[in-house]
């Protein structure tokens, strides 16, 4: 299995300002995948994030609220702009193992917009 | 649009089993996950089913009918430590990308 760090781990923000949340993989990844749990509620795809080429946004996510960056096969970013209190949520990375369809979630950041 | 439903919450009793549903309409269908997520934690895989049929592994065992477009999860012996909530994912056709479903939180009494 593959072995997911995320920095930070939690923050508190400022509203109007933005957070760039960082996903490590130890290993090399074809597919990484950024979701958004918000408070009581399940995971929500936020986005594909593509190896070399621009992110693959679901409905209601767009790129310049969430800015993704995938530089390499073990790396990607997730900044959250202009931020709002609504925007508090845990932001997870998640990644597609060698296995069939083997996808493990990095720890979370927990963010919280004041 | 995609549709996964789950019921809310769950109680159960130590030593007791639970079945917990998942229903399905998505647009596209490449299996299905169970993940166990304690508070504060990220996601903890527990069982993948794609093909008709019960998945056994130890406490845990998964079930898929495809054509209902439903799933159970069952946990057998319940302990203290899985009271957790319980999410089905649906894993879209050619895709990796998870739909989750509402989850389930499971509290479970001594």
């Amino acid at each position: 299995s593959a072995v997911i760090s995320q920095k930070p781990s939690r923050d508190i923000c400022q509203r109007g300002t933005s957070l760039t949340i960082q996903c490590q993989v130890d290993s090399q990844v074809t597919m990484m995948f950024w979701y958004r749990q918000q408070p009581g509620q399940s995971l929500t795809l936020i986005a594909t994030a593509n190896q070399g080429s621009e992110a693959t946004y679901e409905s209601g996510f767009v790129i310049d609220k969430f800015p993704i960056s995938r530089p390499n096969l073990t790396f990607s970013t997730l900044t959250v702009s202009n931020m709002s209190p609504e925007d508090s949520s845990i932001y997870l990375c998640s990644v597609v193992g060698t296995g069939i369809h083997e996808q493990y979630f990095g720890p979370g950041t927990r963010l919280t917009v004041t | 649009g995609q549709n996964i439903d789950q019921p809310t919450e769950m109680t159960a009793t130590e030593g007791a089993i639970v079945q917990i549903n998942c229903t399905y309409q998505t647009s596209g269908f490449n299996g299905l996950f169970w993940y166990q997520q304690h508070a504060g934690e990220a996601p903890t895989f527990l069982s993948y089913n794609v093909l008709d049929g019960l998945e056994e592994k130890g406490r845990f065992s998964s079930f898929l009918s495809r054509s209902k477009g439903y799933s159970y999860l069952l946990l057998k012996e319940l302990q203290m430590k899985d009271s957790a909530s319980y999410l089905c994912a649906v894993v879209l056709t050619n895709t990796d990308k998870l739909i989750f479903g509402t989850g389930t939180r499971l509290q479970v009494f001594p």
